[in-house]
């Protein structure tokens, strides 16, 4: 089936740091995905939404210039977390939609990403 | 704004038996899919079952089932024959028909399966 990789998995750095998060389509092109942020024992909230060769489409009150989206190709969409700081920390999950415009698509997600920034 | 309750922050059922996991939403749209994610401790996002609103018939996918009542905005989830590998966080979600297919959560519900 449709397999959606995130990498890396886990991240710890200092503050002041920026931070790259990958997401990948493995077998299918990925003409939207998603950004999500859950916070422990919380909900997946939506940060925003990637649509190959465009801007991204911030949600309100998510931080365009702190939040990169790039989603240069169709099988990946990168979120770079810049000057990131102890309340950054979070976990970040990626989920591409199948088949860019169909309807009853459903999201494929990425395992997500733990960042802890010290 | 469309908005999805989950009442339930935790829930405990015993192996092979049932147990009803509710959730609540509210829109004004009249095409939307609601779907029920599972997440275990690896949180991995998985998707246990969905539904499209315009269908009357209620979806079922093995053990799992919903209980879909579009003019009270209800969609439960009945496990069956609960099996350990069913503990984990569901999440009901509910996303508007169409090509954004925006995801809008719950809060989720922690089910717990005792052996």
């Amino acid at each position: 089936g449709a397999v959606v990789s995130q990498h890396p998995s886990r991240v710890i750095c200092k503050s002041g740091t920026s931070v790259k998060i990958e997401c990948r389509s493995l077998d299918f092109q990925a003409t939207t995905m998603f950004w999500y942020r859950q916070f422990p024992k919380q909900s997946l909230m939506l940060m925003a939404t990637s649509n190959e060769g465009s801007k991204a489409t911030y949600e309100q009150g998510v931080e365009k210039d702190k939040f990169l989206i790039n989603h240069a190709s169709l099988t990946l969409s990168t979120l770079t977390v810049t000057s990131a700081h102890p309340e950054d920390s979070s976990f970040y999950i990626c989920s591409a939609l199948f088949g860019g415009l169909k309807r009853d698509q459903p999201q494929h997600f990425g395992d997500g990403t733990r960042l802890s920034i010290l | 704004a469309q908005t999805v309750t989950q009442s339930q922050p935790e829930m405990s059922v015993q192996e092979a038996e049932t147990v009803t996991l509710s959730c609540t939403y509210d829109t004004s749209e009249s095409d939307y899919y609601l779907f029920w994610y599972k997440q275990p401790p690896s949180r991995q996002m998985i998707l246990v079952i969905r539904q499209e609103a315009y269908k009357q018939q209620n979806a079922t996918e093995n053990r799992f089932s919903v209980n879909f009542q579009k003019a009270a905005k209800s969609f439960s989830l009945k496990i069956s024959d609960s099996q350990l590998g069913d503990a984990a966080m569901y999440f009901c979600a509910y996303a508007r028909g169409g090509a954004t297919n925006k995801l809008i959560f719950g809060t989720g519900t922690l089910l717990a399966v005792q052996p």
